[in-house]
């Protein structure tokens, strides 16, 4: 079966910018999660979805962040304003049970 | 809340054993996961591990469970270049919906 798909794989911005990511989960799996990695880190959740809900975004920094999964499939999220501190590899994973699959991730460069 | 640590870095010869380990915190029901990230791409699954079980091996992987001391470990066995990357250990409360926690990540190096 296909693996979760993230696109960009990498993008550059200045800060202050805008900035969206998508993610498609692997087909039936109800579970999406966002994860931010940092370089030397270990990832962290950003936000997790079960179908089209939103189940925990407790570290979401709501002020800048927000995310979305219409229709329970693709979900995107989107940083604006970016800060230099948001550079990082924002991975997108999905599960149909406990297991989560990951995708490539999308590496964001703030300037 | 729920931690888990991980040593950063690990440095072995081709051909031996590796062994990677991880402690973490929570007492309740969890599945135990390695993950293992090359450089540039994202988290691949290696094995998990229910918290009711001691062992699972899985060809070269082994991993050990010790419930009492929280302590698990992943051995790879016949260590090749290819298994250099990052080995990450993560823990997840059984039944859903429950916060994910990662480890920090050990850098496996493995010299030819």
């Amino acid at each position: 079966e296909a693996g979760v798909a993230q696109s960009p794989r990498y993008k550059i911005i200045e800060k202050r910018q805008s900035v969206a990511f998508w993610c498609n989960p692997i087909s039936g799996h109800a579970t999406l999660y966002w994860y931010q990695q940092i370089l030397g880190q270990g990832p962290k959740l950003l936000i997790q979805f079960q179908n089209n809900g939103v189940v925990d975004d407790s570290q979401l920094p709501k002020d800048r962040f927000s995310a979305e999964r219409l229709k329970g499939v693709d979900s995107t999220l989107k940083i604006q304003p970016a800060k230099l501190e948001d550079s990082a590899v924002y991975l997108c994973a999905s599960a149909r049970t406990d297991t989560q699959y990951f995708g490539p991730g999308t590496r964001l460069t703030v300037l | 809340g729920e931690d888990v640590e991980q040593s950063l870095f690990l440095s072995v010869r081709e051909g031996d054993s590796s062994v990677i380990n991880c402690t973490y915190t929570d007492s309740s029901s969890t599945y135990l996961y390695w993950y293992k990230q090359e450089p540039g791409a994202g988290l691949q699954l290696l094995t998990y591990i229910f918290s009711n079980m001691d062992m699972k091996q899985d060809q070269r992987l082994t991993v050990l469970l010790n419930k009492k001391d929280k302590h698990l470990s992943l051995r790879i066995a016949d260590t090749q270049t290819g298994d250099s990357a990052i080995y990450f250990c993560a823990e997840i409360p059984s039944g859903g919906y429950q916060k994910v926690t990662f480890g920090i990540g050990t850098k496996l190096q493995v010299i030819p």
